[in-house]
């Protein structure tokens, strides 16, 4: 039974085609994250949400945009894709924040 | 600007060997400090430090935090090719979205 699951495992579409990730979580767990993870393997948070409502935002361009139907859920949006969006998205939840965080399995996504 | 850093970042050990990680952090109102393993997929959770000079351990692996000299370390004893990996330190800070930094990763590699 996965724990925090997101949709699809890869991605590969070209420039400026839009496409959505998307995770869910069977923790019960309260917030949700999306972090990118470049070819160094550098994780950098893009995106933070508790209980639906975004709490952080990470100076991420506007064509990233991130929407919580609910607490189990957080899907990312994203915009005419550049060849630098290319990278290793992974969606991620914790307990009220202050606690380890479950890592879905990531989303290679390549912009071509 | 919150800056976690990590050293080495790589290391190549043979079995048998002890490795001790480094990661040593400059962040504004800091909570814990987390170590994960990273092998091909998703971050795994190790250890969430949040007191100095209390050692966790897990099996062959411990961890210590100096909240006074601002750094942890990661050590693994009788090192196994199993443990292979990116290990990456996090600092959770205290807000009410459990934003982490990560640092850049120490690759480690375990021959055999």
């Amino acid at each position: 039974d996965t724990a925090v699951s997101q949709t699809p495992k890869y991605l590969v579409t070209q420039m400026g085609n839009d496409k959505s990730i998307k995770c869910e979580q069977n923790l019960g767990h309260d917030t949700m994250y999306w972090y990118k993870q470049d070819s160094k393997k550098f994780l950098k948070i893009m995106f933070s949400y508790n209980n639906k409502e975004l709490i952080i935002n990470e100076t991420v361009p506007n064509r990233f945009s991130p929407k919580s139907p609910d607490k189990a859920h957080l899907n990312l949006h994203i915009n005419s894709l550049e060849l630098g969006d290319s990278a290793v998205y992974f969606c991620a939840s914790s307990q009220f924040g202050d606690r380890e965080a479950f890592f879905g399995q990531g989303t290679r996504l390549t912009v071509v | 600007e919150d800056k976690v850093v990590q050293s080495p970042l790589s290391l190549v050990v043979h079995e048998g060997d002890t490795v001790t990680l480094n990661c040593s952090y400059e962040v504004t109102n800091f909570r814990s400090l987390l170590w994960y393993k990273q092998e091909k997929k998703a971050p795994t959770f190790l250890f969430m430090l949040t007191s100095s000079g209390i050692e966790k351990k897990s099996g062959r692996l411990s961890s210590i935090l100096d909240k006074k000299e601002l750094f942890s370390i990661l050590n693994i004893t009788a090192t196994q090719t199993g443990d292979s990996a990116v290990y990456l330190c996090a600092v959770l800070l205290n807000t009410n979205a459990g934003k982490s930094t990560f640092g850049d990763g120490t690759t480690l590699t375990v021959k055999p």
